[in-house]
């Protein structure tokens, strides 16, 4: 599986955009990154999914660098409920696809 | 649309006893997931099905836990006995078939505890 790593807490203002870092440095030309958000007592919610070019959705927007080893999920105007665990996954093509969920980023939003 | 339905939402048990958890996946998905999330863990793939077939499930304890999904739709989880290591919140997730991308989608979970 390609592993990734992210910082385990991080806080943001409200208001704010808020950046928040992967590294995913052994993954795969073909292995997609996704990201899922976690708010407390609900199941993880798929936010946003890249391959090599820049996505924007309404939620967020995902930049890939060139080399594909690293990401950054941006939540440009962030707000008290955006507060959540952050999970970064690189899929593993080789295990069929399959998502292997890390610790995440523990994201608070502060007024 | 609808969706993942699970239930119960919580369940209390103590060890030894025998519990089952119930998930109903979004309509045209043929892939179903079972994940334990134990607290302050990220969540770990228990079995994998496609339809009503068995995909993965390297990671499911055999001994005590068995997931069956016999109509290719809904899928029940079941643990028996139950340890006091079992107590987590228990995901269930659907994803299309025929995608290039595996976008999964969860349901709220089953929150068990063991005494």
């Amino acid at each position: 599986d390609a592993k990734t790593t992210q910082p385990p807490s991080m806080d943001c203002a409200e208001g704010r955009a808020a950046n928040l870092p992967c590294n995913h440095s052994t993954i795969s030309g073909n292995e997609y990154v996704y990201w899922y958000r976690q708010i407390h007592s609900q199941g993880p919610q798929y936010i946003i999914h890249g391959l090599k070019n820049n996505e924007t959705n309404e939620m967020a927007s995902l930049i890939i660098t060139e080399d594909r080893k690293s990401s950054t999920l941006i939540l440009p105007h962030a707000t008290l409920r955006d507060t959540a665990v952050y999970y970064c996954i690189a899929e593993a093509k080789a295990a069929g696809n399959k998502l292997t969920f890390g610790g995440g980023t523990r994201v608070l939003v502060k007024p | 649309e609808a969706g993942v339905a699970q239930s119960p939402r919580y369940k209390i048990i103590e060890k030894r006893q025998s519990v089952a958890f119930w998930c109903n996946p979004i309509s045209g998905h043929a892939t179903l997931y079972w994940y334990q999330q134990i607290l302050g863990q990220g969540p770990k793939l228990l079995i994998q099905f496609q339809n009503n077939g068995v995909v993965d499930d390297s990671q499911l304890p055999k001994d005590r836990f068995s997931a069956e999904r016999l109509k290719g739709v809904d899928s029940t989880l079941k643990i028996q006995p139950a340890k006091l290591e079992d107590s987590a919140v228990y995901l269930c997730a659907s994803s299309f078939r025929d995608r290039v991308e595996n976008i999964q989608y969860f349901g709220a979970g089953t929150r068990l505890s063991v005494l």
